[in-house]
C-alpha cells in the first residue's frame, strides 16, 4: 500500500524553527518526485514547494510567500522527505501535507499523507 | 503568481443535481489544470488531470473541461459522499497555484 506518513509538527514561537518529516513506503521513493502543501485554518490549500529525483539533482522549487525560509530536502536511503522551516510567522499555521509529485506532463499531487499540524503563536 | 478564481465560493445541491464549478486563471493556462475534492478532516484526493482525464477509481459522475482561462468540474449526479471541499490547481508556471476552493453542501 503506498502510504505517506507526516510527523515533526507542533507548537512553535515566531521566528523559531521546525523540521518536518515525512516517511514514505509501498513505492519507489528514490524514483518519485515529492512535494509540500498546506492549509491554514478557515483557508484554502497552498502548495508549498517540491524536489524531484536525486538522480536529477534533486532541485526544489518553493511558492513565493516561503522562499528563502523553507527548504525540502530529501534522504533516498530512508525513504524520507523533510522540510525544513526557519523564521516562522503566524500565517505558516497550518497543516501540512507531503504528496507524491507526477513531474510532467501533468504536475499532479496523486498520494497525500494525513498532515501533520503546525502552530506559530507566541 | 498564475491567480486562480473558482465560483462559486459555496453551493448547495440536492442529490441527484448536476454540479457546475468553475475556475478561472489570471492569464492562458493552456489545459495545464488539475482538480482535487477534500472531504472534512481527510487529505485532499485528485479527481482530473489536465483538464479533463479522469484520475484512477474516480467515479464517472466526475468529469473536467476547459483550456486557457476558464474550466469547468461537473459532478453528474450529486451522491452524498460528494460533500466537500473541490479545488483546482494550475501548473503551467514553473510554481503552481490553487484556486480558492468551491465548499460544496448537500441540502
Amino acid at each position: 500500500e503506498v502510504q505517506l506518513v507526516e510527523s515533526g509538527g507542533g507548537l512553535v514561537k515566531p521566528g523559531g524553527s521546525l523540521r518536518l518529516s515525512c516517511a514514505a513506503s509501498g513505492f519507489g521513493f528514490t524514483n518519485a518526485w515529492m512535494s509540500w502543501a498546506r492549509r491554514a485554518p478557515g483557508k484554502g490549500l497552498e502548495w508549498v514547494g517540491r524536489i524531484n529525483r536525486g538522480i536529477d539533482g534533486a532541485t526544489t522549487v518553493y511558492h513565493t510567500p516561503v522562499k528563502g525560509r523553507f527548504s525540502i530536502s530529501r534522504d533516498d536511503s530512508k525513504n524520507t522527505l523533510y522540510l525544513e522551516m526557519n523564521s516562522l510567522r503566524t500565517e505558516d499555521t497550518a497543516v501540512y501535507y507531503c504528496t507524491t509529485y507526477s513531474g510532467e506532463p501533468y504536475y499532479y499531487m496523486a498520494v497525500w499523507g494525513e498532515g501533520t499540524t503546525v502552530t506559530v503563536s507566541s | 503568481d498564475i491567480q486562480m478564481t473558482q465560483s462559486p465560493s459555496s453551493l448547495s445541491a440536492s442529490l441527484g443535481d448536476r454540479v457546475t464549478i468553475t475556475c478561472r486563471a489570471s492569464q492562458s493556462i493552456s489545459r495545464s489544470l488539475n482538480w482535487y475534492q477534500q472531504k472534512p478532516g481527510k487529505a485532499p484526493n485528485l479527481l482530473i488531470y489536465g483538464a479533463s482525464n479522469l484520475h484512477s477509481g474516480v467515479p464517472s459522475r466526475f468529469s473536467g473541461s476547459g483550456s486557457g482561462t476558464d474550466f469547468t468540474l461537473t459532478i453528474r449526479s450529486l451522491q452524498p459522499e460528494d460533500l466537500a471541499t473541490y479545488y483546482c490547481q494550475q501548473y503551467y508556471g514553473d510554481t503552481l497555484t490553487f484556486g480558492g476552493g468551491t465548499n460544496l453542501e448537500i441540502k
